[in-house]
């Protein structure tokens, strides 16, 4: 098993440009959430889902969107790129109660 | 929602000592509390999670203990070892294991 992977690992985006932070799992988990994590501040929940089809927001959801249309996949989108969105993006799954198991991050700069 | 504060923000100790790091919670339908471990550009991994039914928990030279009247629960390592030096980070959850609420993070130092 992969476990949980993120691509792309680095992204350097001007502002006003969008793009899409790509998550995948293959552990079957029924959930899944996005975090940023920015220094000194831990790590805070921007979306998260419960099962295919079923989202819901976090902590800090402003300037992101996301979808589950699979198990597998949940897509992070900036929808305007904004140098406060610089963080390190970590996405993570679990099933049911059970531990959640990050992904390896993607680190992104605003410019 | 959910705040949780974590204390201290950085601590050194010398190799086999002992390191104490606190967290405090404010929801107390909160009733799952993982701890975290994040070396330097990786990942966080769990290495320790405590239940509300449950007081106390080891794991080796991990443990973990909980307060629910006073909502703070503690991580606590003992004969540290360079390798533990890391960022741990506390959290709570009211779905256990979904939806998890973090602490600031703790960066700790074992000097040999």
């Amino acid at each position: 098993n992969a476990g949980v992977t993120q691509t792309p690992k680095f992204q350097v985006l001007k502002t006003g440009q969008s793009m899409t932070l790509q998550c995948a799992q293959d552990m079957n988990h029924e959930y899944m959430s996005w975090y940023r994590q920015d220094p000194g501040m831990g790590l805070r929940l921007i979306h998260y889902s419960v099962g295919a089809g079923i989202t819901d927001q976090g902590e800090v959801p402003n300037g992101y969107n996301v979808s589950r249309s699979t198990t597998e996949d949940f897509p992070l989108r900036l929808l305007s790129a904004a140098p406060s969105q610089t963080s390190v993006y970590f996405c993570a799954s679990s099933y049911g109660g059970e531990v959640q198991f990050f992904g390896p991050g993607t680190r992104l700069t605003v410019l | 929602g959910e705040n949780v504060e974590q204390h201290p923000s950085t601590l050194s100790v010398q190799e086999g000592d002992s390191a104490v790091i606190k967290c405090t919670y404010s929801d107390s339908a909160s009733n799952y509390f993982p701890w975290y471990k994040q070396e330097l550009g990786k990942r966080p991994q769990l290495i320790i999670d405590i239940r509300s039914n449950v007081g106390e928990k080891k794991d080796q030279r991990i443990a973990v203990t909980l307060n629910k009247t006073a909502k703070h629960f503690s991580l606590h390592i003992t004969e540290t070892q360079p390798e533990d030096s890391a960022v741990y980070f506390c959290a709570a959850s009211i779905n256990a294991g979904n939806m998890l609420t973090f602490g600031g993070g703790t960066r700790l130092m074992v000097k040999p």
